[in-house]
């Protein structure tokens, strides 16, 4: 089985930097994916980490530990339009499945 | 190039209704899978599929069915509809040597409330 735990709320300020933690119990590991939810919307995909280490794309950065069953996401320079809800998400190569986290609502202040 | 389309978008089902949420794509996927969102829940898996002809069960499977016929068809059908399945529900998919490295791309979702 996997599970994974996130912070359900996160609240940071406009042009601030905000990192959101995901930690993992999996039997196996594949890797760790990051999506972004905005209301009303669907899940787009973010990030992959399949090695330890920082990944970049633009203002977002995703970080893996596997020793430690734990990744992050890092949002920098914060926009209103970032607000929305993150999710980090496992694939258990045991039988394929996706699990994804409860979700961190990211809340932006002018 | 439409990506995933989910049908219909918004659905009213009376208890004990029966009804098929569709879910097609046109990227040649191999990997589709139906999830549930509800409040505070995340999203839910409920059954997926990793080609046609096969399919397995996710974390929530109770209550629905689905068959993957070919590649690009994935529908979902809900056997008597219970309030307690009352939900937005999403379908996706990706390529499945690519998983999870280029991710899922999601259908837009249903919106299903039952009364």
């Amino acid at each position: 089985g996997q599970s994974l735990e996130q912070p359900s709320e996160v609240t940071a300020v406009e042009g601030a930097i905000v990192q959101i933690n995901c930690t993992y119990q999996t039997s196996g590991f594949y890797g760790l994916s990051w999506y972004q939810q905005h209301d009303g919307g669907a899940p787009t995909f973010l990030s992959y980490n399949g090695l330890d280490g920082l990944e970049e794309t633009g203002r977002f950065s995703s970080f893996l530990s596997r020793s430690d069953s734990y990744g992050y996401l890092l949002l920098q320079e914060l926009q209103m339009k970032d607000s929305a809800s993150y999710f980090c998400a496992v694939r258990d190569p045991g039988d394929d499945k996706i699990i994804f986290g409860k979700g961190t609502r990211l809340h932006i202040l002018p | 190039n439409a990506g995933v389309t989910q049908t219909p978008k918004f659905q009213v089902l009376k208890t004990g209704q029966s009804m098929t949420l569709q879910c097609a794509q046109d990227m040649n996927h191999e990997y589709m899978s139906w999830y549930r969102q509800d409040p505070g829940m995340g999203l839910r898996l409920i059954h997926y599929s990793v080609g046609a002809g096969i399919t397995d069960q996710g974390e929530v499977p109770n209550g629905y069915n689905v068959s993957r016929s070919t590649t690009e068809d994935f529908p979902l059908r809900l056997l008597s509809a219970a309030p307690s399945q009352t939900s937005v529900y999403f379908c996706a998919s990706a390529g499945y040597s690519r998983i999870p490295t280029y991710g899922y791309t999601f259908g837009s979702g249903t919106r299903l409330t039952v009364v």
